[in-house]
């Protein structure tokens, strides 16, 4: 069955810096790539997504990047915020139902 | 444009008790997904309604169980609850004609089994 990676588990970055979490996925039918952001206590929400027949999508400072032949793809934040500090997870999907990474804890020091 | 919502919010039950959650899924959406949280964990799928079937699932034992209604909210039984049933417990709805479609998650209910 499918299996998704998930690195860091824990990343720190000063205000202002981007920020890159990276994911690889096994099972080469799988194409479709959300990333979801859970804050402390509250609900997994979808912040930006990706089919596999795109390499790259951005919407205002994250941008997601898949490369299908490695079987890896990245979300990226640039001009990190204090909001943004919060659990991301990758996920992917081949068919209805989602196989999640394990989650990067996302740390923003001022 | 109500969201997905999710009743209760917390449980606290025994082992080998049974336990009834319920969603609500998003306007327009047909499609509920269930999901367990363990602390500190990403979701793990339990399965999937679709048109009041169960049209996938996940690596859960037959304890857990569902059902979708006409109105497409969903319903999820535990039986026989066991103490490594705590945890957070999340719906998500879709729109299910195809596959691989953005699922919107509710507030989850926390179960707490002691």
């Amino acid at each position: 069955g499918e299996n998704v990676e998930q690195h860091p588990s824990t990343l720190s970055v000063q205000e202002g810096d981007s920020a890159v979490i990276k994911c690889t996925y096994s099972d080469s039918a799988s194409n479709y790539f959300p990333w979801y952001k859970q804050e402390l206590g509250k609900r997994p929400q979808l912040i930006i997504d990706i089919r596999s027949n795109v390499g790259e999508k951005k919407d205002q400072r994250i941008a997601v990047t898949l490369n299908k032949t490695a079987k890896h793809f990245s979300l990226h934040i640039t001009e990190t915020q204090p909001e943004d500090s919060a659990v991301y997870f990758c996920a992917a999907s081949g068919g209805y139902q989602l196989i999640w990474g394990a989650g990067t804890k996302l740390i923003i020091k001022p | 444009d109500a969201g997905v919502t999710q009743s209760p919010t917390h449980l606290i039950k025994t082992r080998g008790q049974q336990v009834t959650l319920r969603c609500s899924p998003k306007s327009g959406h047909d499609t509920v997904s269930w999901y367990q949280q363990a602390l500190g964990q990403g979701p793990q799928f339990i399965f999937q309604y679709y048109e009041e079937e169960e049209r996938q699932r996940g690596n859960f034992p037959d304890r857990f169980s569902g059902h979708q209604f006409p109105n497409y909210s969903s319903e999820l039984n535990v039986n026989a609850l066991l103490l490594g049933d705590s945890a957070l417990y999340l719906c998500a709805s879709s729109s299910g004609t195809g596959l691989s479609y953005e699922q919107y998650f509710g507030p989850g209910t926390r179960l707490t089994v002691t």
